[in-house]
């Protein structure tokens, strides 16, 4: 089973600052990974696939990047609605995983 | 606009058995791989099963091999997910999502 490791697991930020959020294989995935954010209540919401593929309708703000075991997720000028818990996730190898999570909160 | 619903949740005693459903609309079911995915109370997201565009391929979690049975109904656009010898640790709201989409989930408790 492929472990993926996020960090740091909360980021107090203020609204425009930059968000860097990491996440980081076990072994290698190649691009096979997306990020989610999820609000309270939320269901989860698919922002990046294929490490950097935006989704459709998410803004240009968040950005995804890496390959191999490390990737990262970057949200270039934080909003008030992007304070959340943001997840990401192999679909490279059975089972499919998800990292524990960070949790970006309003400093 | 997708839309994905899911249905069947409520509260049963270990041991019991749950089947879940999943309506899909607003885009190509048949043409798309569908997963379950759960999430324990104020916890983060597990995958649990796979299943491919025909059904003819099925991939789970460890911890629900020989439980959980996932299929589909591409005529009906539909995903279910049966929940056979349930536990307490089963306890989560399961959602239906595709590679793109989640529906909103529905609350399985298990407990007597």
């Amino acid at each position: 089973e492929i472990v993926l490791t996020q960090s740091p697991a909360t980021l107090s930020l203020s609204p425009g600052e930059r968000a860097t959020l990491s996440c980081r294989a076990s072994q290698s995935v190649s691009s096979y990974l997306a990020w989610y954010q999820q609000k309270p209540g939320q269901a989860p919401r698919l922002l990046i696939s294929d490490a950097s593929s935006r989704a459709t309708g998410i803004p240009a703000r968040f950005s995804g990047s890496g390959s191999g075991t490390d990737f990262t997720l970057t949200i270039s000028s934080l909003e008030p609605e992007d304070f959340a818990v943001y997840y990401c996730q192999q679909r490279s190898n059975w089972p499919l995983t998800f990292g524990q999570g960070t949790r970006l909160e309003i400093k | 606009e997708v839309h994905l619903v899911e249905s069947g949740g409520g509260l049963v005693q270990p041991g019991g058995s749950l089947r879940l459903s999943c309506a899909a609309s607003g885009f190509t079911f048949s043409s798309h791989r569908m997963n379950w995915v759960r999430q324990a109370p104020g916890k983060g997201l597990e995958w649990v099963a796979n299943i491919k565009q025909d059904g003819s391929e099925k991939n789970y979690v460890d911890s629900v091999k020989g439980r959980f049975t996932i299929s589909r109904d591409n005529a009906k656009n539909s995903l279910y997910l049966q929940m056979n010898s349930l536990r307490a640790e089963d306890t989560a709201v399961y959602y239906c999502a595709s590679n793109y989409e989640w529906g909103q989930g529905t609350l399985v408790t298990v407990s007597s």
